[in-house]
């Protein structure tokens, strides 16, 4: 199985800043990386897929990058409603693994 | 639009075992790389992926958990069944159904979730 390891966690930042999470896969899986975020007592919600394509819907505040096995999440400037745990999941090949998960908190 | 909802008992005991039916709107489950799946959530854990069937019957399965689980589609009806054998505690766990779109095994949309206790 590939494991999905996410830096750090938690995190905690202040409303208006950059905020960066890591993701590293323990092999190579191209670009077949998501990227989610939970709010507390809700459905996982797909912000990201091939690693730094946006999904529809998503605010331009979130970005992703990375290839083969190092991967970032980036909010520009973290809002309050950004509060929520952020997983990425591997899609290279099954099992489809997902991260330890980051939560981030606003300070 | 496309929904999925899941249903199914909230209480079961263990060493039962687990039917949990997902019901979907909003797309067909015949289209060429169209899939439909599950993942579950412990209580304050992370998101661990389970199974995934796909427009043409093909099946994934998390090995860890492959000999107690059976996924299967009837696209009739729309729905996919997820079957989880002998139950334990440790199953305990919210259990979301997923869409997986024909660009790849990401998972799009979700079901608002089941929270699924397995106790005596």
């Amino acid at each position: 199985d590939i494991q999905m390891t996410q830096s750090p966690s938690p995190l905690s930042a202040s409303v208006g800043d950059r905020v960066t999470i890591t993701c590293r896969a323990s092999q190579d899986i191209s670009d077949n990386l998501a990227w989610y975020q939970q709010k507390p007592g809700k459905a996982p919600k797909l912000l990201i897929y091939t690693a730094s394509t946006l999904q529809s819907g998503v605010p331009s505040r979130f970005s992703g990058s990375g290839s083969g096995t190092d991967f970032t999440l980036t909010i520009s400037s973290l809002q309050p409603e950004d509060v929520a745990t952020f997983y990425c999941q591997n899609y290279y090949s099954a099992p489809y693994t997902f991260g330890q998960g980051t939560k981030l908190e606003i300070k | 639009q496309i929904t999925l909802k899941e249903s199914g008992p909230t209480l079961v005991k263990p060493t039962q075992t687990l039917t949990l039916t997902c019901t979907f709107s909003g797309f067909s489950l015949s289209a060429n790389g169209v899939g439909v799946g599950w993942i579950r959530q412990p209580p304050g854990k992370a998101l661990e992926w389970l199974a995934l069937i796909f427009w043409d019957d093909n099946k994934r399965y998390s090995p860890s958990l492959k000999s107690r689980l059976t996924i299967a589609k009837d696209t009739s009806k729309n729905q996919v069944v997820l079957t989880m054998t002998n139950m334990d505690p440790v199953d305990t766990a919210t259990y979301y159904c997923i869409h997986r779109p024909q660009s790849g095994s990401y998972f799009d949309y979700w079901g608002q979730g089941i929270l699924i206790a397995v106790s005596s």
